[in-house]
This record gives C-alpha cells, sequence and structure tokens, in this order.
C-alpha cells in the first residue's frame, strides 16, 4: 500500500545534541510537509516542500531545519535539541493540484515522538 | 485570516451513545473542510472531507459531517459510539496555494468512551 513512512518512531537525544528525522513516502506526492505535536495540542506546521522549492513558516525557530534530496525523502534536522523540543514530529504529503485527483488532503505517516534529555 | 475552533476540549460519551463534535471555521472563501482522528502516540487518519456539493459527508468508521455555510460549522456526528472511538479528533480547514495545501487544525476534542 502507498504509504508515508517515518523513521524512527521513537527517537531520545540529548540536549544540545543534533539530531534527524526522516521521512520517506511511495505516494509519489510533491509535496511534504513537516509538523510538530506537543501534548494535547493541534499539530503546528514547521516548513513544507513544494518539490523542491522550500517554505518555511515565519515562526518556525532557526534551530530547524529540512532537506530533500528527492521526491520520496524529506529529513527535519534539529541542530540544538532543547528540553523544549520535545514532542512528537509528524510528516505528511499532498498532491499538486496540477496531477488532479484528491489534491486537497494530506496524508500523514505516524509520527516519531522526540525525547530530549 | 483562517482558523478553527473547537469548543470542546474533552468530551465523555457512553459506548452505543450518540456523538457530535463540534467545529466552527473562520475563512474569506469557499472552505475545504476535514475531520482527522488521532489514536495515542499514532498519526492523523482522515475520516472525512468536504470539498464542495451535497453538505452531508459520509466518512470512515460510521462517521458523517455536516457542512453548514450560514452557521460556519461542519460538526461530525456518529449515531453509535464505540469503545474504539476514544482518540483526539481534529478538525482543520485547507487552503490550497501554488506551494501546496496550507492545513489550520483546531486544538482538538479528546474523546473518551465509557463502558
Amino acid at each position: 500500500d502507498a504509504m508515508v513512512i517515518q523513521n524512527p518512531r521513537y527517537q531520545v537525544t540529548q540536549f544540545g545534541k543534533p539530531v534527524t528525522l526522516s521521512c520517506s513516502q511511495t505516494l509519489n506526492h510533491n509535496v511534504m510537509y513537516w509538523y510538530q505535536q506537543k501534548s494535547s495540542q493541534a499539530p503546528k506546521l514547521l516548513f513544507h516542500y513544494y518539490d523542491k522549492d522550500f517554505n518555511n513558516e515565519a515562526d518556525t525557530p532557526d534551530n530547524f531545519q529540512s532537506r530533500r534530496p528527492n521526491t520520496s525523502f524529506c529529513f527535519l534536522d534539529i541542530r540544538s535539541p532543547g528540553l523544549g523540543d520535545a514532542a512528537m514530529y509528524l510528516c505528511a504529503t499532498s498532491r499538486d493540484r496540477r496531477a488532479g485527483g484528491p489534491y486537497n488532503e494530506q496524508f500523514f505517516g505516524p509520527g516519531t515522538r522526540l525525547t530530549v534529555l | 485570516a483562517q482558523s478553527v475552533t473547537q469548543p470542546d476540549i474533552h468530551i465523555t460519551v457512553s459506548e452505543g451513545a450518540s456523538l457530535e463534535l463540534r467545529c466552527n471555521y473562520s475563512y474569506g472563501a469557499t472552505p475545504y473542510l476535514f475531520w482527522y482522528v488521532q489514536s495515542p502516540g499514532q498519526g492523523l487518519q482522515l475520516l472525512l472531507k468536504y470539498f464542495s456539493g451535497d453538505t452531508l459527508v459520509q466518512g470512515i468508521k460510521g462517521f458523517e459531517a455536516e457542512f453548514k455555510r450560514s452557521q460556519s460549522s461542519f460538526n461530525l456526528r456518529k449515531p453509535s459510539v464505540h469503545w474504539s472511538d476514544a482518540a483526539e479528533y481534529f478538525c482543520a480547514v485547507g487552503r490550497t496555494s501554488n506551494t501546496g495545501n496550507q492545513f489550520y487544525f483546531g486544538t482538538g476534542t479528546s474523546l473518551t468512551v465509557i463502558p
């Protein structure tokens, strides 16, 4: 089945130690998103890629970076994690409207739970 | 600016009882509306969506939602709740732009189902 995959599901890192979260998709969608979701809160969009074009949200801290080496993969890099960065990180994808079909919805991965010690 | 309000932070219902989760949105154009469900420690699963046409939309797991433009609402309903429906429910409004589809989520409603 076509899907959005996130690895690892659980990640533990130390305060200040860089960490990378990974997302891959078999849907061949050209848009990929990263969300941060803290406990009992709504997902908050950090940034998204439209093809190779990076779109950062205005309030996303510089500590968060992203890379998209190809259509299928997207990475979230946290350069110096703080205690406040402990959260669930969700990856999502959507189609380009030009591709037709249900382009308005986003498909979510299972998330990576990040713990910062 | 777009926004979504879910007035109920937490709802408790008995198994077999009916359910209605409220969602109000603020959006200048025709909204694309969604309901997602999130089980503990999991990602978001789409329950249903509204783009246009029939204002009563059917989704998975026996859920339905009704779009009411006059009330700016998109409430989620289920006639008989099952224990497995206990989860967090998010309403979202989508805005499609040239760079993708931005979603604006409500703060969520946590559903507890009691035997």
